[in-house]
C-alpha cells in the first residue's frame, strides 16, 4: 500500500531558529501534498495544500513566510518554520494524496523552547 | 457513557460492547467521508470510507452511517477491543475537483478491559 515517510519523528529547538520537516511518499507519485498542523486534544487543521513545481495555497491565518512550504519532486514536500517561537510547539502532519486517496504521515512533534 | 472535556468528546466503553461515533459535517456538498483512527503520536490511519450515493457500508468490525438530510455521519465498531482505543475522526471531501479532506473534530474512544 501507499506509505509516507515524515521525518522528523519529534525535534525540539530554540526559539528564533528553523526547523526542517520532510514528507516523502515512497512508492507512489503525490499529486499534491497537504500540511496539517494539530493542538493537544485538538483536530486535524489544513495549513497549506501543495503541488509540484507550484506555489502553496495557505489557508486563511496561516502565514506564508513563516512555514516555508517547498515541493520539488512528485515524492518530496517539505515545511520549514523559519524563527520558531513556543507558540509554534505542535504537531505537524502531512498527508500525500493521488486519485482521490490520501496517505498520512506519521506526524513530527515540534517542541520550540 | 459520553462525556465532553475541554475540545474532545469522550466515548468510554467496556471491552466487547458496540461503540458508536458520531460526526456532524460542515458542508452539504461534500459527497465523499472517510473514518480515520489515530493513536497517539501518529498520524491518521484510514478505517472505512463512504460516497454520498450510498447510505451504509461495512468493513471488517466496522460500519458506517451516512445521512445526508441532518449532514451526520457515524462509525459502528463492533465487538470493541482495547486496541480500538485512540481517537476517532470524520473527514469529509468534495470530489468534483478537490483533493482537500477537512476534518471534524474528533472522539476519542476509550476502551476498559
Amino acid at each position: 500500500g501507499a506509505v509516507v515517510s515524515q521525518h522528523p519523528s519529534w525535534v525540539i529547538c530554540k526559539s528564533g531558529t528553523s526547523v526542517k520537516i520532510e514528507c516523502r511518499s515512497l512508492d507512489f507519485q503525490a499529486t499534491t501534498m497537504f500540511w496539517y498542523r494539530q493542538f493537544p486534544k485538538q483536530s486535524l487543521m489544513l495549513m497549506a495544500t501543495s503541488n509540484e513545481g507550484s506555489k502553496a495555497t495557505y489557508e486563511q491565518g496561516v502565514e506564508k513566510d513563516k512555514f516555508l512550504i517547498n515541493h520539488a519532486s512528485l515524492t518530496l514536500s517539505t515545511l520549514t518554520v523559519t524563527s520558531a517561537h513556543p507558540e509554534d510547539s505542535s504537531f505537524y502532519i502531512c498527508s500525500a494524496s493521488r486519485g482521490g486517496s490520501w496517505t498520512f504521515g506519521s506526524g513530527t512533534r515540534l517542541t520550540v523552547v | 457513557g459520553e462525556s465532553v472535556g475541554l475540545h474532545l468528546p469522550t466515548l468510554s466503553v467496556q471491552e466487547g460492547d458496540n461503540s458508536i461515533i458520531n460526526c456532524a459535517y460542515s458542508n452539504s456538498a461534500s459527497d465523499y467521508f472517510i473514518w480515520y483512527k489515530q493513536e497517539s503520536g501518529k498520524g491518521p490511519q484510514f478505517i472505512i470510507d463512504i460516497r454520498s450515493n450510498m447510505d451504509k457500508r461495512q468493513g471488517q468490525r466496522v460500519t458506517v452511517l451516512l445521512n445526508k438530510t441532518v449532514k451526520h455521519l457515524s462509525l459502528q465498531i463492533a465487538a470493541t477491543q482495547p486496541g480500538d482505543s485512540a481517537v476517532y475522526f470524520c473527514a469529509e471531501n468534495m470530489m468534483a475537483g478537490y483533493s482537500t479532506l477537512t476534518f471534524g473534530k474528533g472522539t476519542m474512544l476509550l476502551v476498559s478491559p
